[in-house]
């Protein structure tokens, strides 16, 4: 069973506009979430996070937002560039609870960004 | 800035051979995962070690053990090598006492079992 989803399997979208990638989770002992982006050929690359006890965080021209009693998180990307292009990928973890850290990861979405 | 080193990038086995994967941490990282991304799947978590004991066990098949040594590198070991063990196999260190904690990763290994 998949506790983190992200049913987007790809996205486009213009230059210059916004992108939003959405992810649900289905444990509600996740209390730390992460998005991780990867290009063709590397490893995955940590982007931004969010701890459970706040529902945005921003970073530049990345914000995540956590909706806690939908069990949703998006990730929004103000203004999209072409080098955005890439699979990004949503990770949960009970960071406080037994799991040590490890990260259980959604299947990923692939953003194009078109000049 | 020095990341997570994998080695080999690329092995070919044969089914029921054995495959070794090594893992280099980011240097002060005291953590180390692995993590298993078959075709057009999200990665598994496998397994972690801390301070070279192991921390956590996930998906990790019997035919498959692991260790972190003293110099806190870690190694995969599989056994019984079958076909759907090829995959790209992610390595991931992290300190909780550096950044927030996030897990970084090395560029993987890719493991084609013919």
């Amino acid at each position: 069973d998949q506790q983190v989803k992200q049913n987007s399997p790809s996205l486009s979208v213009q230059e210059g506009r916004i992108s939003i990638l959405n992810c649900d989770y289905t444990n509600s002992m996740f209390d730390y979430f992460l998005w991780y982006k990867k290009y063709p050929a590397e490893g995955p690359t940590f982007l931004i996070s969010i701890s459970s006890i706040k529902d945005k965080n921003e970073d530049g021209r990345f914000t995540v937002f956590l909706n806690k009693s939908a069990k949703h998180l998006s990730l929004h990307i103000v203004p999209s560039q072409p080098g955005d292009s890439a699979v990004y990928f949503c990770a949960a973890s009970d960071r406080y609870g037994g799991s040590q850290g490890n990260l259980i990861f959604g299947k990923g979405t692939k953003l194009s960004v078109k000049p | 800035a020095a990341g997570v080193i994998q080695s080999p990038r690329h092995l070919i086995k044969e089914k029921r051979e054995t495959a070794t994967l090594k893992c280099y941490p980011i240097p002060r990282h005291d953590t180390v995962y692995w993590y298993q991304q078959g075709p057009g799947q999200d990665p598994q978590f496998l397994i972690s070690f801390y301070e070279k004991m192991q921390s956590d066990k996930g998906s990790i098949p019997d035919r498959f053990s692991a260790q972190q040594f003293s110099d806190y590198h870690s190694e995969l070991n599989m056994s019984s090598l079958e076909l759907g063990d090829s995959a790209l196999y992610f390595c991931a260190s992290s300190s909780p006492s550096v950044g927030t904690g996030e897990l970084f990763f090395g560029e993987g290994s890719r493991l084609t079992v013919l």
